[in-house]
């Protein structure tokens, strides 16, 4: 089955800066990506995702690449903000969609001010 | 208006007790999940249920049963409860075909 490693496990940025969030996966067969963010208390939400057909994804600060021959893929928050304190979670699954999915183990993105 | 819905939100049960969680959605998604998140936040799929197929995550126990009276609800029964059931229950829903997972605001089960 999938394995998906994430670092790091906590990430402790100054607001403003950049944050990068990496991800490996072990199936070549996975070919959708995802991240949620779930804030403390609250349920996990879809920020942002990539398919295999592509190399890059943006949506304003956030940003998502993925490299299929190294099986890695990252997560880019830059401009970084208080919201933006949360566990961030990357998922792998080859069959396109929600289903399948493995999450990696999250990481706790701290924004100090 | 709540898409996915789960009571109840906490459930602080004895070792040994049977106990359910409820959820419904009202999307008119296709596909219904449960999963499991740990205290160190490991989110771990345990089942999808869809078109009355059920997928099983073969490390879940058969303690743990998904019952689905209708495509809208997927309700969740632990029997005989153990000190290691202790988590965050989350629900969630996708369309056929679909992407995004759809989370419920989770159940805290503790168990004493």
């Amino acid at each position: 089955g999938e394995n998906v490693e994430q670092h790091p496990s906590t990430l402790s940025v100054q607001e403003g800066d950049s944050a990068v969030i990496k991800c490996t996966y072990s199936d070549s067969a996975s070919n959708y990506f995802p991240w949620y963010k779930q804030e403390l208390g609250k349920r996990p939400q879809l920020i942002i995702d990539i398919r295999s057909n592509v190399g890059e994804k943006k949506d304003q600060r956030i940003a998502v690449t993925l490299n299929k021959t190294a099986k890695h893929f990252s997560l880019h928050i830059t401009e970084t903000q208080p919201e933006d304190s949360a566990v961030y979670f990357c998922a792998a699954s080859e069959g396109g969609g929600a289903d399948g999915l493995t999450f990696g183990k999250g990481t706790h993105l701290i924004i100090q001010p | 208006d709540t898409a996915v819905s789960q009571t109840p939100k906490y459930l602080v049960t004895q070792m040994g007790n049977d106990k359910s969680i409820k959820c419904e959605q009202n999307l008119g998604h296709d596909t219904m999940y449960w999963y499991k998140q740990d205290s160190k936040k490991f989110l771990k799929i345990m089942f999808s249920y869809n078109n009355k197929e059920l997928i099983i995550n073969e490390t879940v126990p058969n303690r743990f049963s998904p019952k689905s009276p209708d495509k809208a609800h997927l309700n969740l029964h632990i029997n005989s409860l153990e000190l290691g059931d202790s988590a965050v229950y989350f629900c969630a829903s996708s369309p056929n075909s679909g992407r995004e997972l759809f989370f419920g605001e989770g159940s805290r089960l503790t168990v004493l």
